[in-house]
């Protein structure tokens, strides 16, 4: 079974701190995403890497950073961390489709972050 | 830009009865079509993917694509109290290199014992 793991469930940071969100798939898989969902609003994709050291916004980029040093670990990095920035954040990995079928997107269990 | 439309209910289907949940796409290019379902407070988990016109069953689900309306659909069958959650439709463009999904906001589904 793919297994996707975020550090930590919940987290609890302060306005203006520098956070990192962990994840680490071990499935070999190239692409690995960081998305956020908010009631309402779905899931939406902050930044993408399909490959080491490679990386490609995603619809919100805004205020987030990423980097992907090693093929099974994707950071998602809060530069100043802000209110508007309390959210789920799921990560998730996938192969590419080279062959139909092998491009599902396996999901973390999330981390809750609230920024006060 | 490209969009994944689905219905946010709630959606409240008697037990043991069918359930149907839809989902629209703008994009005839796409190649890939995902249901995940999403208990509250959890991660989205994989029921089912299609990629060609026609039905996929798995067990009681039932996965419907049609292409030309751009369109793909879940049905539940014998639905059970623990189909409960939140489905999200996800639909891949199908540009390699750029394999990014856009997810609908889900449609809640209650099952009524």
């Amino acid at each position: 079974d793919v297994k996707v793991t975020q550090s930590s469930r919940y987290l609890v940071k302060r306005t203006g701190e520098k956070v990192f969100l962990e994840c680490v798939q071990d499935m070999d898989h190239e692409n690995m995403f960081w998305y956020r969902q908010d009631p309402g609003l779905g899931l939406r994709l902050i930044y993408f890497s399909y490959d080491v050291k490679m990386k490609e916004k995603g619809d919100i980029p805004e205020g987030y950073s990423v980097s992907r040093e090693k093929k099974e670990r994707f950071s998602l990095i809060l530069e100043s961390a802000s209110t508007n920035q309390t959210s789920m954040y799921l990560c998730a990995s996938s192969l590419p489709p080279r062959v139909v079928g092998t491009d599902t997107q396996y999901f973390g269990p999330g981390t809750r972050l609230t920024v006060l | 830009q490209k969009e994944v439309e689905q219905n946010s209910g709630p959606l409240s289907v008697p037990e043991g009865a069918i359930a149907s949940l839809n989902c629209t796409y703008s994009d005839r290019g796409s190649q890939s079509f995902f249901w995940y379902r999403q208990y509250s407070g959890k991660s989205p988990e994989l029921i089912m993917s299609i990629y060609s016109n026609g039905d996929k069953e798995d067990g009681r689900f039932t996965a419907q694509l049609n292409k030309a309306s751009q369109y793909v659909s879940l049905l539940i069958r014998d639905s059970q109290p623990s189909d409960s959650a939140t489905y999200l439709c996800a639909v891949d463009w199908g540009d390699f290199g750029n394999e990014k999904l856009t997810f609908g906001t889900g449609t809640r589904l209650t099952i009524i014992p």
